[in-house]
C-alpha cells in the first residue's frame, strides 16, 4: 500500500537558519506530491505540489523536488523566520484514493 | 470567500452520547473526507465520500458514522461505540479524487469526553 515517512520531530532551528525535512514514500502506480502545513489551533493549508518526477513545487519560499529515482519529496527552505513555526506535513495522492499523510514534523524558529 | 467551515469549534461529550460534527463547504467540490488527528500520529482517514448518497470507509471508520445528503455537507457523528474519541477532527474537500487535485481544509472541531 502507500504511505509516506517523515523525519522525527522536533526541529528547532534559530531564525534565518536553513531547513530540511525528510519525506520519502512508498506508493504503487504513480504518486502527486504534497506538503501541507498546520499552523497552532488551525486545519492544514496546503504548501506546495508537485506532481511528476522532477518537478519542483515552491511557494513562501519553500520548494521541494519530486525525485522518483529517490522516493523522496524533501521540504527545504534558505532562511526561516518565526513565522514558519508549525507543523509540516508530507502526502501523496494515486489514482483517484485520498491523500496518504506522514505523521508531520513540528518546526520551531526561535529569534 | 470560498471555503469550509465546521462546527462548532469545540465539543465535549458525555458518556454514552451521539454527538455531530458539522462540515459544510461552498467551493463546489464533489469530494469530502474526514480525518481524525492525535498527537504523534498525524491525520488518518475515517470516511470519505465522492458523490452525493455515497461514502467510502476509511482506516478507522469503526465508532463512526456519515451521510452525504446534499454536496455541501458531510456531517460526521461520533457514536457511543467508539470508546476514545477524545481528538482534533478535520473536515477536507477536494474537486474529485484525482490524485493531483490537492485538499482543502476546515480549521476542525476539538471533541473532549466529559
Amino acid at each position: 500500500g502507500n504511505s509516506v515517512t517523515q523525519m522525527e520531530g522536533p526541529v528547532t532551528l534559530s531564525e534565518e537558519a536553513f531547513l530540511t525535512i525528510n519525506c520519502t514514500y512508498t506508493a504503487t502506480g504513480y504518486p502527486s506530491l504534497f506538503w501541507y502545513v498546520q499552523y497552532p489551533g488551525e486545519g492544514l493549508q496546503l504548501l506546495l505540489k508537485a506532481t511528476k518526477a522532477d518537478d519542483k513545487g515552491s511557494n513562501k519560499g519553500f520548494e521541494a523536488t519530486y525525485r522518483k529515482e529517490t522516493t523522496s519529496f524533501h521540504l527545504e527552505k534558505g532562511s526561516v523566520q518565526v513565522s514558519d513555526s508549525a507543523v509540516y506535513f508530507c502526502a501523496l495522492s494515486t489514482g483517484n484514493t485520498p491523500l496518504v499523510f506522514g505523521k508531520g514534523t513540528r518546526l520551531s524558529v526561535i529569534a | 470567500d470560498g471555503g469550509i467551515t465546521q462546527s462548532p469549534k469545540y465539543l465535549f461529550r458525555k458518556e454514552g452520547q451521539n454527538v455531530t460534527l458539522s462540515c459544510e463547504q461552498n467551493l463546489n467540490h464533489d469530494a469530502m473526507y474526514w480525518y481524525r488527528q492525535d498527537p504523534g500520529q498525524g491525520l488518518r482517514l475515517i470516511y470519505y465520500s465522492q458523490i452525493v448518497n455515497d461514502f467510502q470507509k476509511g482506516d478507522i471508520a469503526e465508532g463512526y458514522s456519515v451521510s452525504r445528503e446534499k454536496k455541501e455537507s458531510f456531517p460526521l457523528t461520533v457514536t457511543s461505540a467508539q470508546k476514545n474519541p477524545t481528538a482534533f477532527y478535520l473536515c477536507a474537500s477536494s474537486i474529485i479524487t484525482y490524485s493531483n487535485q490537492p485538499q482543502h481544509f476546515g480549521d476542525g472541531t476539538r471533541l473532549s469526553i466529559l
